[in-house]
């Protein structure tokens, strides 16, 4: 089982749509969760980062966390053409080294 | 604020040749974590320091090494080059201090994209 998962994709939305993402953990002690963003041939851009249960906003994006499921979550609402990339999610166990997923590629249609 | 830089920004080798890659971190920031991004294979960590200690290592073999300078910069060497290590390597900073989740907060560089022929 692979540390972290994310929904494969890639994933192509309408502008102004909701995008919706999804990342598994495997590790139950897991302490902190990222959202990043990575245009192609770009270094990784962090969007937020969640680690209490519960929702957390900023502008038009939505991070969720749901420790019990071990499942985090990120929408991006009124999606633009310049969301379009991937999107990574990372996980610290609390050892300071991120384990990242695969990755969701999302396209957002104009 | 300057964030972090990392030089070159491309490297071509041979293989059997070593290569050297250098990071800053953002200004305030003790940590440096270096990561390899290979084609198809996703971000997979190296090492991390700080107060120029090396602190963890992933899963990767001795022939990648590296250090942290009193000014907190960093080096990355990768020793006796193969065809596999081809693939953008990334450097981050973070301050490990500040309000929960801000401390692990890492930020990126821009990468160097090393080519190994």
């Amino acid at each position: 089982q692979k540390e972290v998962e994310q929904n494969s994709g890639p994933l192509s939305v309408p502008e102004g749509a909701i995008a919706s993402l999804n990342c598994t953990y495997s590790d139950r002690g897991s302490q902190s969760f990222f959202w990043y963003r990575q245009y192609s041939g770009k270094s990784p851009e962090l969007i937020m980062f969640i680690y209490s249960n519960g929702d957390k906003e900023d502008g038009r994006f939505t991070a969720q966390l749901n420790k019990a499921s071990q499942y985090v979550s990120l929408l991006i609402r009124d999606s633009q053409p310049s969301d379009s990339a991937t999107y990574l999610c990372a996980v610290n166990k609390g050892d300071y080294k991120l384990s990242f997923g695969a990755g969701t590629t999302v396209t957002v249609r104009a | 604020e300057a964030g972090v830089t990392q030089s070159p920004t491309h490297l071509i080798k041979t293989r059997g040749q070593q290569a050297t890659l250098r990071c800053s971190p953002i200004s305030g920031h003790t940590s440096v974590y270096w990561y390899q991004q290979a084609l198809g294979l996703g971000l997979q960590f190296l090492l991390w320091y700080d107060e120029g200690e090396e602190r963890n290592r992933g899963n990767f073999p001795p022939r990648f090494s590296g250090r942290q300078f009193p000014n907190y910069s960093s080096e990355l060497n990768v020793n006796a080059l193969e065809l596999e290590d081809s693939a953008l390597y990334l450097c981050a900073s973070s301050s490990l201090e500040g309000l929960a989740g801000e401390l692990e907060t890492q930020y990126f560089g821009p990468g160097t994209r090393l080519l190994v022929l």
